[in-house]
Protein backbone atom coordinates (compact mmCIF):
# COMPACT_ATOMS: atom_id res chain seq x y z
CA UNK A 1 0.00 0.00 0.00
CA UNK A 2 1.25 3.42 -0.72
CA UNK A 3 1.70 6.28 1.49
CA UNK A 4 -0.51 8.35 -0.26
CA UNK A 5 -3.18 7.11 -2.59
CA UNK A 6 -4.54 9.81 -5.58
CA UNK A 7 -6.50 8.45 -8.23
CA UNK A 8 -4.98 9.35 -11.29
CA UNK A 9 -8.23 10.13 -13.13
CA UNK A 10 -8.44 11.65 -15.81
CA UNK A 11 -11.09 13.63 -14.76
CA UNK A 12 -13.21 15.87 -17.10
CA UNK A 13 -15.45 18.45 -16.06
CA UNK A 14 -17.58 20.67 -17.52
CA UNK A 15 -17.04 24.83 -17.41
CA UNK A 16 -18.24 26.57 -14.51
CA UNK A 17 -18.80 22.71 -12.31
CA UNK A 18 -17.37 22.39 -8.84
CA UNK A 19 -14.06 19.89 -9.03
CA UNK A 20 -13.30 18.06 -5.90
CA UNK A 21 -9.82 16.19 -5.76
CA UNK A 22 -8.95 13.97 -3.29
CA UNK A 23 -6.16 12.08 -1.60
CA UNK A 24 -5.99 9.44 1.38
CA UNK A 25 -2.92 8.84 3.25
CA UNK A 26 -1.61 6.09 5.76
CA UNK A 27 1.10 7.87 7.96
CA UNK A 28 -1.05 9.66 11.10
CA UNK A 29 2.55 11.23 11.60
CA UNK A 30 1.82 13.73 8.41
CA UNK A 31 1.15 17.09 9.70
CA UNK A 32 1.52 19.45 6.66
CA UNK A 33 -0.21 19.50 3.42
CA UNK A 34 -0.39 20.56 0.10
CA UNK A 35 -2.10 20.83 -3.01
CA UNK A 36 0.01 22.00 -5.80
CA UNK A 37 -1.01 22.27 -9.49
CA UNK A 38 1.58 20.96 -12.43
CA UNK A 39 0.72 22.30 -16.17
CA UNK A 40 2.56 19.65 -19.17
CA UNK A 41 6.31 20.96 -19.64
CA UNK A 42 5.88 22.95 -16.47
CA UNK A 43 7.07 22.91 -12.73
CA UNK A 44 4.49 22.51 -9.88
CA UNK A 45 3.02 25.83 -8.62
CA UNK A 46 2.04 25.51 -4.91
CA UNK A 47 -1.92 26.33 -4.76
CA UNK A 48 -2.65 25.63 -0.87
CA UNK A 49 -0.91 24.60 2.04
CA UNK A 50 -2.62 23.67 5.45
CA UNK A 51 -1.23 22.35 9.21
CA UNK A 52 -3.24 20.15 10.52
CA UNK A 53 -6.94 19.38 10.54
CA UNK A 54 -9.32 22.13 9.06
CA UNK A 55 -10.27 24.24 6.04
CA UNK A 56 -8.76 26.86 3.93
CA UNK A 57 -9.95 28.69 1.18
CA UNK A 58 -8.41 30.97 -1.20
CA UNK A 59 -10.17 32.61 -4.25
CA UNK A 60 -12.20 29.82 -5.86
CA UNK A 61 -9.92 26.84 -4.29
CA UNK A 62 -10.93 25.27 -0.89
CA UNK A 63 -8.87 22.62 0.82
CA UNK A 64 -9.92 20.35 3.79
CA UNK A 65 -8.19 18.53 5.96
CA UNK A 66 -9.34 15.51 8.01
CA UNK A 67 -6.68 13.99 9.97
CA UNK A 68 -8.78 11.24 11.90
CA UNK A 69 -9.56 10.20 8.37
CA UNK A 70 -6.40 10.52 6.85
CA UNK A 71 -8.27 12.29 3.96
CA UNK A 72 -7.87 15.66 2.18
CA UNK A 73 -9.47 17.20 -0.75
CA UNK A 74 -9.36 20.12 -2.88
CA UNK A 75 -12.64 21.76 -4.72
CA UNK A 76 -12.53 24.17 -7.06
CA UNK A 77 -15.70 26.21 -7.74
CA UNK A 78 -16.65 27.93 -10.73
CA UNK A 79 -13.90 25.55 -12.75
CA UNK A 80 -12.27 27.39 -15.69
CA UNK A 81 -10.28 25.85 -18.84
CA UNK A 82 -6.99 27.48 -17.38
CA UNK A 83 -7.73 25.39 -14.21
CA UNK A 84 -6.94 22.06 -16.60
CA UNK A 85 -3.38 20.44 -15.66
CA UNK A 86 -2.73 18.21 -13.21
CA UNK A 87 -3.09 18.30 -9.62
CA UNK A 88 -0.59 16.60 -7.23
CA UNK A 89 -1.39 15.82 -3.53
CA UNK A 90 1.94 16.35 -0.97
CA UNK A 91 1.88 15.97 2.67
CA UNK A 92 4.76 15.50 5.10
CA UNK A 93 5.80 15.73 8.94
CA UNK A 94 7.97 17.72 10.49
CA UNK A 95 11.13 18.57 8.61
CA UNK A 96 11.20 15.26 6.52
CA UNK A 97 10.36 15.43 2.54
CA UNK A 98 7.39 15.90 0.63
CA UNK A 99 5.45 12.91 0.51
CA UNK A 100 3.49 13.09 -3.17
CA UNK A 101 0.56 11.54 -4.51
CA UNK A 102 0.34 10.35 -7.75
CA UNK A 103 -1.73 13.29 -9.27
CA UNK A 104 -5.03 13.90 -10.99
CA UNK A 105 -5.37 14.85 -14.45
CA UNK A 106 -7.88 17.45 -14.91
CA UNK A 107 -9.53 18.50 -18.05
CA UNK A 108 -12.77 21.66 -18.14
CA UNK A 109 -14.48 21.27 -20.97
CA UNK A 110 -15.07 24.58 -22.23
CA UNK B 1 7.30 36.06 -2.82
CA UNK B 2 9.02 32.31 -3.16
CA UNK B 3 9.76 31.95 -6.25
CA UNK B 4 12.36 29.68 -7.60
CA UNK B 5 14.24 29.85 -10.94
CA UNK B 6 16.32 27.37 -12.80
CA UNK B 7 18.25 27.58 -16.08
CA UNK B 8 18.70 26.51 -18.64
CA UNK B 9 14.97 25.43 -19.46
CA UNK B 10 16.27 23.34 -22.10
CA UNK B 11 19.57 21.46 -23.14
CA UNK B 12 20.47 19.51 -25.42
CA UNK B 13 23.77 17.74 -25.28
CA UNK B 14 25.83 14.75 -26.58
CA UNK B 15 26.10 11.34 -24.64
CA UNK B 16 29.86 11.63 -22.78
CA UNK B 17 29.31 14.95 -21.82
CA UNK B 18 28.15 16.66 -18.61
CA UNK B 19 25.35 19.18 -17.77
CA UNK B 20 25.05 21.71 -14.86
CA UNK B 21 21.28 22.73 -13.68
CA UNK B 22 20.69 25.74 -11.38
CA UNK B 23 18.32 26.30 -9.44
CA UNK B 24 17.96 29.71 -7.67
CA UNK B 25 15.34 31.22 -4.78
CA UNK B 26 14.76 34.30 -6.35
CA UNK B 27 13.45 36.19 -2.99
CA UNK B 28 14.11 33.99 -0.26
CA UNK B 29 16.93 32.21 1.82
CA UNK B 30 16.82 28.21 1.14
CA UNK B 31 18.22 26.37 3.33
CA UNK B 32 16.88 23.14 1.64
CA UNK B 33 16.32 22.31 -2.34
CA UNK B 34 15.70 19.08 -3.22
CA UNK B 35 15.76 17.92 -6.99
CA UNK B 36 13.39 15.64 -8.79
CA UNK B 37 13.04 13.66 -11.62
CA UNK B 38 9.83 13.52 -13.52
CA UNK B 39 8.92 10.88 -16.01
CA UNK B 40 5.98 11.49 -18.82
CA UNK B 41 2.79 11.08 -17.32
CA UNK B 42 4.54 10.27 -14.18
CA UNK B 43 4.64 11.93 -10.46
CA UNK B 44 8.00 13.34 -8.76
CA UNK B 45 10.68 11.19 -8.33
CA UNK B 46 13.13 12.66 -5.28
CA UNK B 47 16.47 12.44 -6.35
CA UNK B 48 18.16 14.09 -3.53
CA UNK B 49 18.36 16.65 -0.60
CA UNK B 50 20.73 19.25 0.35
CA UNK B 51 21.44 21.69 3.19
CA UNK B 52 23.28 24.54 2.37
CA UNK B 53 26.92 24.35 3.04
CA UNK B 54 26.14 20.47 3.97
CA UNK B 55 26.78 17.41 1.52
CA UNK B 56 23.46 16.16 -0.48
CA UNK B 57 21.64 13.49 1.03
CA UNK B 58 20.61 11.18 -2.32
CA UNK B 59 17.71 9.14 -2.11
CA UNK B 60 18.50 4.67 -3.09
CA UNK B 61 19.27 4.22 -5.94
CA UNK B 62 20.58 7.65 -7.33
CA UNK B 63 24.08 7.31 -7.87
CA UNK B 64 25.65 10.40 -6.15
CA UNK B 65 29.02 10.19 -8.74
CA UNK B 66 26.78 10.32 -11.78
CA UNK B 67 24.16 13.31 -10.24
CA UNK B 68 26.68 15.96 -8.53
CA UNK B 69 24.78 18.57 -6.33
CA UNK B 70 26.36 21.55 -4.64
CA UNK B 71 24.68 24.10 -2.25
CA UNK B 72 26.79 26.48 -2.12
CA UNK B 73 24.88 29.30 -0.83
CA UNK B 74 21.36 30.45 0.62
CA UNK B 75 20.45 30.58 -2.94
CA UNK B 76 21.99 28.81 -5.14
CA UNK B 77 22.57 25.14 -5.78
CA UNK B 78 23.26 23.25 -8.86
CA UNK B 79 23.11 19.70 -10.30
CA UNK B 80 25.74 18.48 -12.83
CA UNK B 81 25.03 15.55 -14.81
CA UNK B 82 28.42 13.67 -15.21
CA UNK B 83 29.16 11.95 -18.53
CA UNK B 84 25.39 12.16 -19.79
CA UNK B 85 23.40 9.00 -21.76
CA UNK B 86 20.44 9.06 -23.61
CA UNK B 87 18.79 7.50 -21.01
CA UNK B 88 19.24 10.29 -17.85
CA UNK B 89 17.15 12.18 -21.00
CA UNK B 90 14.61 13.29 -18.23
CA UNK B 91 12.80 16.74 -16.72
CA UNK B 92 14.95 17.77 -13.81
CA UNK B 93 12.75 20.00 -11.31
CA UNK B 94 14.11 21.80 -8.16
CA UNK B 95 12.66 22.79 -5.41
CA UNK B 96 13.10 25.00 -2.29
CA UNK B 97 12.48 25.90 1.45
CA UNK B 98 13.39 28.19 3.68
CA UNK B 99 12.90 31.60 5.92
CA UNK B 100 9.11 32.33 7.28
CA UNK B 101 7.50 30.08 5.28
CA UNK B 102 9.43 26.99 6.09
CA UNK B 103 7.13 24.70 5.90
CA UNK B 104 6.05 25.17 2.24
CA UNK B 105 8.30 24.05 -0.92
CA UNK B 106 8.26 25.65 -4.02
CA UNK B 107 9.26 24.49 -7.09
CA UNK B 108 11.71 25.93 -10.14
CA UNK B 109 10.12 25.42 -13.78
CA UNK B 110 12.15 22.77 -14.84
CA UNK B 111 14.80 21.93 -16.71
CA UNK B 112 14.26 19.68 -19.46
CA UNK B 113 17.57 17.46 -20.69
CA UNK B 114 17.84 15.59 -23.71
CA UNK B 115 20.85 13.16 -24.43
CA UNK B 116 21.56 12.46 -27.96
Amino acid sequence: QKEVEQDPGPLSVPEGAIVSLNCTYSNSAFQYFMWYRQYSRKGPELLMYTYSSGNKEDGRFTAQVDKSSKYISLFIRDSQPSDSATYLCAMKSGNEKLTFGTGTRLTIIP
Amino acid sequence: GAVVSQHPSRVICKSGTSVKIECRSLDFQATTMFWYRQFPKQSLMLMATSNEGSKATYEQGVEKDKFLINHASLTLSTLTVTSAHPEDSSFYICSARGGIRYNEQFFGPGTRLTVL
